[in-house]
């Protein structure tokens, strides 16, 4: 089976950096995506990880570490858009996604 | 370019009818997913096609879904006869042929409430 695991909800000041962390647990592994979705929109890719390591793309970096079935998105310079859902999937062997419930970011001022 | 298109973006149906949603995908994307999820749960996996075929169902909740995908473009997942635990988001994803490092493009979804 798949089990994945991250914090529910994270609250950041805006300009701070935040770190969000998770787990998983999958039959098979690929690589692992982060994924950004908004209320009420499509969740929209923001990093694939294959190898262990850090991945910096702007603001946002992932890492990822294949051993512990660990990784994490770090987002820097905190903006107010960045309030939104974060999701973590693992991408089994068949090239599916499985997914977490999301962590909720809040950035207040 | 345009992106995974999905419609209706709502539909409001009462218990025991059918519905029929349908996912536009992108232009020359083999793989073809179907999520779904249900309110306060995570996105589940439904179903995946490679063009016409589905490469794997194991997420299909029960023999009241059925996806196709005829001739490889759009596909379609249907609901009959839909239950009260049908309502959810349902999402149509899209990546081209290969391991599909370069990412998964998500359609907005569609909102499914059963009443």
């Amino acid at each position: 089976g798949q089990n994945i695991d991250q914090p529910t909800e994270m609250t950041a000041t805006e300009g701070a950096i935040v770190q969000i962390n998770c787990t998983y647990q999958t039959s098979g592994f690929n690589g692992l995506f982060w994924y950004q979705q908004h209320a009420g929109e499509a969740p929209t890719f923001l990093s694939y990880n294959v190898l262990d390591g850090l991945e910096e793309k702007g603001r946002f970096s992932s890492f990822l570490s294949r051993s512990k079935g660990y990784s994490y998105l770090l987002l820097k310079e905190l903006q107010m858009k960045d309030s939104a859902s974060y999701l973590c999937a693992p991408q089994t062997g068949a090239n599916n996604l499985f997914f977490g419930t999301g962590t909720r970011l809040t950035v207040i001022p | 370019e345009a992106g995974v298109t999905q419609f209706p973006s709502h539909s409001v149906i009462e218990k025991g009818q059918t519905v029929t949603l349908r996912c536009d995908p992108i232009s020359g994307h083999d793989n073809l997913y179907w999520y779904r999820r249900v309110m306060g749960k995570e996105i589940k996996f439904l179903l995946h096609f490679v063009k016409e075929s589905k490469q794997d169902e194991s997420g299909m909740p029960n023999n009241r879904f059925l996806a196709e995908r005829t001739g490889g473009t759009y596909s379609t997942l249907k609901v009959q006869p839909a239950e009260l635990e049908d309502s959810g988001v349902y999402f149509c994803a899209s990546s081209p042929p290969g391991t599909g490092r370069y990412g998964y493009t998500f359609g907005s979804g569609t909102r499914l409430t059963v009443v």
